[in-house]
């Protein structure tokens, strides 16, 4: 089994619909990041979390929410999605030493209509 | 702002060719530097990293990359390229050892490996 999931893989919604996107890690790590890469960009942070109860906003959080439900367990929600939020979302985990890897999830396409 | 910059978005080489890929980052401390490679549909895998220790960072498949200060770069490369290495290839720095959270990632390189 995979070490970082992504639910769901894809997902076509509307415009001012609310969606969640859910990250599921078995690494036991305590640190866990949500990315969004469009084409030419690379990957830019949205939101991270040291623990349950320490989150923390990205380069590009306004639009964007997020819940760490558990130490395994990190949602993004859209409120109200747009159309550019169109992306492929990554989750993605890590240790807490400096020089740690991170780990990421297979990805979630999603496209806002 | 630091940044990263990956030069060609597109590289193609014929199979058995040298691969070279180049990255140049602006940070103002000696950072982390990273090689990520993404196959399609799926997530990103850490090919190597430099971590202040040895300048010439082998990795995984066959990959290795130099960090070069005076440059401000890191270019991977690879003898010998494998139709298995096209892929995407992503650059990353974090600026500096305490902000290894906040990774900045290059646009990316897409590579081609003609038989």
């Amino acid at each position: 089994d995979a070490d970082v999931t992504q639910t769901p893989r894809n997902r076509i919604t509307k415009t001012g619909k609310r969606i969640m996107l859910e990250c599921s890690q078995t690494k036991g790590h305590d640190r866990m990041y949500w990315y969004r890469q469009d084409p030419g960009l690379g990957l830019r942070l949205i939101y991270y979390s040291f623990d349950v109860k320490d989150i923390n906003k990205g380069e590009i959080s306004d639009g964007y929410s997020v819940s760490r439900q558990a130490q395994a367990k990190f949602s993004l929600s859209l409120e109200s999605a747009i159309p550019n939020q169109t992306a492929l979302y990554f989750c993605a985990t890590r240790g807490t030493s400096s020089t740690d890897t991170q780990y990421f999830g297979p990805g979630t396409r999603l496209t806002v209509l | 702002a630091q940044s990263v910059t990956q030069l060609g978005s597109h590289v193609s080489v014929s199979e058995g060719a040298l691969v070279l890929l180049r990255c140049n980052y602006s940070s103002s401390v000696p950072p982390y530097l990273f090689w990520y490679v993404q196959y399609p549909n799926q997530g990103l895998q850490l090919l190597l990293k430099y971590t202040s220790a040895a300048t010439l960072v082998k990795g995984i498949n066959g990959f290795e990359a130099e960090f070069k200060k005076s440059e401000t770069s890191f270019h991977l490369t690879k003898p010998s390229a494998h139709m298995s290495d096209a892929a995407e290839y992503f650059c990353a720095v974090s600026p500096t050892k305490s902000s290894y959270d906040k990774v900045i990632f290059g646009p990316g390189t897409s590579l081609s490996v003609i038989p």
